[in-house]
């Protein structure tokens, strides 16, 4: 049971360039969010998804796109990377029960932007 | 509007000290509360949660957390820090789909 992977761990990026930040959980939550670190700022929401196919904006949505078309997987796209999402992109997985919520989240990817 | 807010940035205690990091949150509906510690260059690991019942909240570690309902408060403490507690603590609030973090507290601990 590998719970939430994060591909990959390390990235650098030239401005102006794309990529997709991969995210998966082998757990069937229904949930899944996409958080940036950065110094001071704590975590922030960038987007989240209920569920296959649906997907809603955080705090810091701009410049990212998400999608999902599985329970599995929610990829995090960044469509023209600029040095301001230089971060630390932390992916979570939950899910809502008896006990109340439940939250895994990845090991996170550390992204550059040069 | 949920926030959280973590009035230490930072804090230094004696190794075997008590230690209290204060959280307050603002929540419209019931909150689910969290306490997660973030080693450097690590990920986050819980260290408790509420969600309902029982105000004093026992976590791993030796942590444990009172939730406050008057004071809007959710005050991580542990009655004798170690050296390996040195780390970045983080409050949270949320519902099952996302969470909203405060900005962290980080704890320094002192021979």
């Amino acid at each position: 049971n590998a719970g939430v992977t994060q591909t990959p761990k390390f990235q650098v990026l030239k401005t102006g360039q794309s990529m997709t930040l991969q995210c998966a959980q082998d757990m069937n939550h229904e949930y899944m969010s996409w958080y940036r670190q950065d110094p001071g700022m704590g975590l922030r929401l960038i987007h989240y998804s209920v569920g296959a196919g649906i997907t809603d904006q955080g705090e810091v949505p701009n410049g990212y796109n998400v999608s999902r078309s599985t329970t599995e997987d929610f990829p995090l796209r960044l469509l023209s990377a600029a040095p301001s999402q230089t971060s630390v992109y932390f992916c979570a997985s939950s899910y809502s029960g008896g006990s109340g919520y439940g939250y895994t989240f990845g090991s996170g990817t550390r992204l550059t932007v040069v | 509007a949920q926030s959280v807010t973590q009035p230490d940035i930072h804090i230094t205690v004696s190794e075997g000290a008590s230690l209290e990091l204060r959280c307050n949150y603002s929540y419209g509906a019931t909150p689910y509360l969290f306490w997660y510690v973030q080693s450097p260059g690590q990920g986050l690991q819980l260290l408790l949660k509420y969600f309902s019942g029982d105000t004093l909240v026992q976590g791993i570690k030796g942590f444990e957390a009172e939730f406050k309902r008057s004071q809007s408060s959710f005050n991580l403490r542990k009655p004798s820090v170690h050296w390996s507690d040195a780390a970045e603590y983080f409050c949270a609030v949320g519902s099952g789909y996302a969470l909203n973090f405060g900005k962290g507290t980080s704890l320094l601990v002192t021979p």
